[in-house]
């Protein structure tokens, strides 16, 4: 079966301290594999798109890596602002739909 | 602002009945795609209309039904309701509707209360 985890499910980090955040996935084929940012009451907003393992995306304080296996979010002197709910999903080989993971809630505190 | 807007921002409603809710897609995304979040089951995809036509189908509900207009808005029925369909309803835009998937635009979201 299809599966996406990310880890840890909280984190809570005080500001500047840099940290990672995981994606791990099993799959019969990757497509591609995104990350996504969700802010309390709101709809999730893009950050990056990853199709190749060893392929790197970066974004202010972000950077989105890929392996075979998973995917890591650095995030580097975080501020206060980059508290939010982090999301990957996957797209899948033959499927027409994302699979989303559970999430990691990202707390930074100033 | 991501551009789509979805009505109403919170419905609350009785099990048994039945309620639409609605998704503009951003001006020109022929793509719009509906999912469920929920506490314990993340966001999962409903289903994916492009241009009028339907596209994928991901884990919906027999209960549910969706179309696409001519005017490229969308709406989600979700009928005989249950306690269990309480949830965070987003809609999501994108321009195409092949694969690879580029990026969606999320709406805010319905959040429903069935009680």
């Amino acid at each position: 079966e299809d599966q996406v985890t990310q880890s840890p499910e909280a984190l809570r980090l005080q500001e500047g301290e840099s940290s990672s955040l995981n994606c791990s996935y099993t799959v019969s084929g990757l497509r591609g594999l995104f990350w996504y940012r969700q802010d309390p009451g709101k709809g999730p907003e893009f950050l990056f798109t990853l199709y190749s393992a060893g392929e790197e995306k970066e974004k202010e304080r972000l950077k989105a890596t890929l392996t075979k296996k998973e995917s890591f979010l650095h995030i580097t002197a975080p501020k206060p602002e980059d508290s939010a709910t982090y999301l990957c999903a996957v797209l899948i080989q033959g499927a027409q739909k994302l699979v989303f993971g559970q999430g990691t809630r990202l707390t930074i505190n100033p | 602002d991501s551009g789509v807007t979805q009505t109403p921002k919170h419905l609350i409603t009785a099990t048994g009945q039945r309620v639409t809710l609605r998704c503009s897609p951003r001006s020109g995304d022929l793509s719009v795609y509906w999912y469920q979040q929920s506490l314990d089951q993340g966001l999962q995809f409903l289903i994916q209309y492009y241009n009028g036509e339907e596209r994928a189908k991901g884990n919906i509900l027999e209960r549910f039904s969706a179309q696409q207009f001519p005017d490229l808005h969308s709406e989600l029925n979700l009928s005989s309701l249950e306690l269990g369909d309480s949830a965070l309803y987003f809609c999501a835009s994108s321009v195409g509707g092949g694969t690879p998937w580029e990026k969606l635009f999320f709406g805010s979201g319905t959040q429903l209360s069935v009680l």
